[in-house]
């Protein structure tokens, strides 16, 4: 079965000071993953996929299929980041592809 | 491109009423999810099409839901009746294959 799990519900940092957000998965097929980004009463935004191995914001994620996990990092959090974050799967069946989210984390940057 | 249209942006409504909540998916993308998010729960999957045919609706809480999509530019979550657990914001989300989702801003609904 397909499934994402984030640890955190809840993750507070002081500014300036490194992030990382935890997300596992698992998933019998070749996986894809991406983080979207929530800021307050917003829409989901992509944020970034694995594939594409880049940068947005200053967040970095590396896909590691040794133990299965697509963690976010961020060395200096600002306080703009403060937002929820969710750690989703595309996975492909018969009828073809779906997205599998975690529960999310919500990031608080504080000053 | 507008992205993910969805309509109305917030909807109060009494309980027992119908509640109708509308999707416009982007142009050219043959994905369409609906997602209810609520504090408790977080983001659910509530039911996904594939070029307008429903593929999952195991999501959908109960026989009160009910969701459509006539043609490739359209979608509607219906509830019908309205219960105050029903009140979520919900997400309408489209993608192309082997592309990310792209979502709209919501529906927030009330219902009292």
């Amino acid at each position: 079965a397909q499934r994402v799990t984030q640890p955190e519900k809840l993750l507070s940092v002081f500014k300036g000071a490194p992030v990382e957000l935890k997300c596992n998965y698992s998933y019998s097929g070749s996986p894809e993953l991406f983080w979207y980004v929530q800021y307050s009463r917003q829409r989901l935004q992509l944020l970034l996929r694995h594939i594409s191995r880049e940068s947005i914001k200053g967040f970095t994620a590396d896909l590691n299929k040794g133990e299965t996990s697509f963690h976010l990092k961020k060395p200096f959090a600002q306080e703009e980041d403060s937002a929820m974050y969710y750690c989703a799967l595309r996975a492909f069946d018969n009828y073809g592809q779906n997205f599998v989210f975690g529960p999310g984390t919500r990031l608080s940057v504080l000053p | 491109d507008a992205g993910v249209i969805q309509s109305p942006r917030h909807e109060v409504t009494e309980m027992g009423q119908e509640v109708t909540l509308r999707c416009k998916p982007i142009s050219g993308h043959d994905y369409l999810f609906w997602y209810r998010q609520t504090m408790m729960r977080g983001l659910e999957l509530l039911i996904y099409f594939n070029n307008n045919v429903p593929i999952d609706d195991s999501g959908m809480p109960e026989d009160r839901f009910s969701a459509k999509m006539p043609n490739a530019s359209f979608s509607t979550l219906k509830i019908q009746p309205s219960e105050p657990r029903d009140s979520a914001v919900y997400f309408c989300a489209s993608s192309p294959t082997g592309s990310p989702l792209h979502f709209g801003n919501g529906t927030r609904l009330t219902v009292t």
